[in-house]
């Protein structure tokens, strides 16, 4: 496997359910991001893991839980999600949070209901 | 007013036209910018990045940086059906990868 690599690639949820996404990087990368991408809106920066920073957009809701047991594997954890969280969850990693480019996994398609 | 403002498009071109994405923004502490490309059910991959003012050419693809203007361009010359995709610009003052403002996206369809 290379790559950035995302599990599942399509979630349905209902709105007492808990579950978890997952994100594991085949690069080396030491810095880890989650984004939010909806339909018709830019892409919303969620966490970020790295060795020089955690960053959590204030605008999260606590209903969304990060963790980053290393540097290769970041997890979503998801619970009492509402409707308007359908979205698609990017990961992300980069080698540091300089100058380095982002490289992005295909996404978990989430659908809560 | 958005920080940073791409029309959603789509945008549809014959093959072999040459291809004109754009991105206004408001912010003039922007000096590093970048255009990602999505494939349907994909992930965004990096195309190009810019940093400060000028022009970068990488074999078919042109950016352009018009930090006057608050406007950047990405130039796609002979397009190709595998070029349809959705493509984003992105752009920071400090070019840390947190600190990105991205662009809702321009979905460009390429038709035989």
């Amino acid at each position: 496997e290379t790559g950035v690599t995302q599990t599942p690639r399509h979630l349905v949820m209902g709105m007492t359910n808990k579950k978890s996404l997952k994100c594991e990087q085949h690069l080396g990368h030491n810095a880890m991001y989650w984004y939010k991408q909806s339909a018709k809106k830019p892409l919303e920066l969620m966490f970020v893991y790295s060795l020089e920073e955690r960053v959590e957009n204030n605008s999260v809701p606590s209903r969304f839980s990060p963790e980053c047991p290393n540097s290769s594997h970041l997890f979503l954890h998801l619970h009492t999600l509402q409707p308007e969280d359908s979205a698609l969850y990017l990961c992300a990693s980069s080698q540091g949070t300089g100058n380095s480019p982002l490289h992005f996994g295909n996404g978990t398609r989430l659908t809560v209901t | 007013q958005k920080e940073v403002e791409q029309d959603p498009g789509p945008l549809s071109v014959p093959e072999g036209a040459i291809v004109s994405l754009n991105c206004t923004y408001s912010n003039s502490a922007f000096q590093y910018f970048m255009w990602y490309r999505q494939y349907s059910r994909k992930g965004p991959e990096l195309l190009m990045y810019t940093y400060s003012s000028g022009n970068k050419e990488d074999g078919r693809f042109t950016a352009q940086v018009d930090k006057s203007s608050k406007y950047i361009s990405l130039f796609i010359r002979d397009s190709q059906p595998s070029d349809s995709a959705t493509y984003l610009c992105a752009m920071s003052a400090t070019g840390t990868a947190s600190k990105l403002t991205f662009g809702t996206g321009t979905r460009l369809q390429v038709t035989l």
